[in-house]
């Protein structure tokens, strides 16, 4: 079954506790990009990537990383969370950029105290 | 950058009832997405519609570009069609704007 898959589903931490988010494709896109939603605002792209080690900043970039090592596998790296980071979190994938139909995983609580 | 717009924020329909939703955006785009999530936070892919229109069963979609809007149809609705409703649009560099949605609800 084509999916894309995150881990943890739901997550409460700590102020700087470091954390990872886990995302995974099995369509061989190319195309991954991580959002974060926030009620009244939507979805806000965090970062995205084009292909194995190419990746670039989105609309909100700021206190997040991420790497693309693997093509199926596009992780979200708080180094520091904050409490303003408290969101839900998809992991998005497509065939190759935005031109196509966007995947989305199930989304990822997180809660930073 | 680019601002979208959605209307209504809300909407409350009786099974079975019609609805059209609007997305406005502020500059000309290369891609523009219909999506939907619903109430367990699913997101699902309805349209990719940068221009035109498309048919789904009892959705469709209209994007005219050149005025910079696009419609959401539902027809018929049913209690399974709540929901929120986002529109997405990219310019060609690959930065997707969401706008904030509509938020529906289909009572039976």
């Amino acid at each position: 079954e084509a999916q894309v898959t995150q881990n943890p589903r739901y997550l409460i931490t700590v102020t700087g506790k470091k954390l990872t988010v886990t995302c995974s494709q099995n369509m061989n896109h190319e195309y991954m990009s991580w959002y974060r939603q926030d009620p009244g605002l939507g979805l806000r792209q965090i970062y995205y990537s084009m292909n194995v080690e190419v990746t670039d900043k989105g609309d909100v970039p700021e206190g997040y990383k991420v790497s693309r090592k693997e093509k199926r596998n596009f992780p979200l790296i708080l180094e520091s969370p904050s409490p303003n980071q408290t969101s839900l979190y998809f992991c998005a994938s497509s065939f190759s950029s935005l031109a196509y139909e966007q995947y989305f995983g199930p989304g990822t609580r997180l809660t930073v105290t | 950058g680019i601002q979208v717009e959605q209307s209504p924020p809300d909407l409350i329909l009786q099974e079975g009832a019609n609805s059209t939703l609007r997305c406005n955006f502020s500059d000309s785009v290369n891609n523009l997405q219909w999506f939907h999530q619903n109430p367990w936070g699913q997101l699902i892919n309805l349209f990719y519609i940068p221009s035109g229109t498309k048919q789904n069963g009892r959705l469709s979609a209209t994007t005219v570009a050149t005025e910079r809007y696009s419609l959401l149809y539902i027809s018929s609705s049913q209690t399974t069609d709540s929901g929120v409703y986002f529109c997405a649009v990219e310019r060609g560099n690959n930065d997707m704007r969401f706008g904030a949605g509509t938020r529906l609800t289909v009572k039976p």
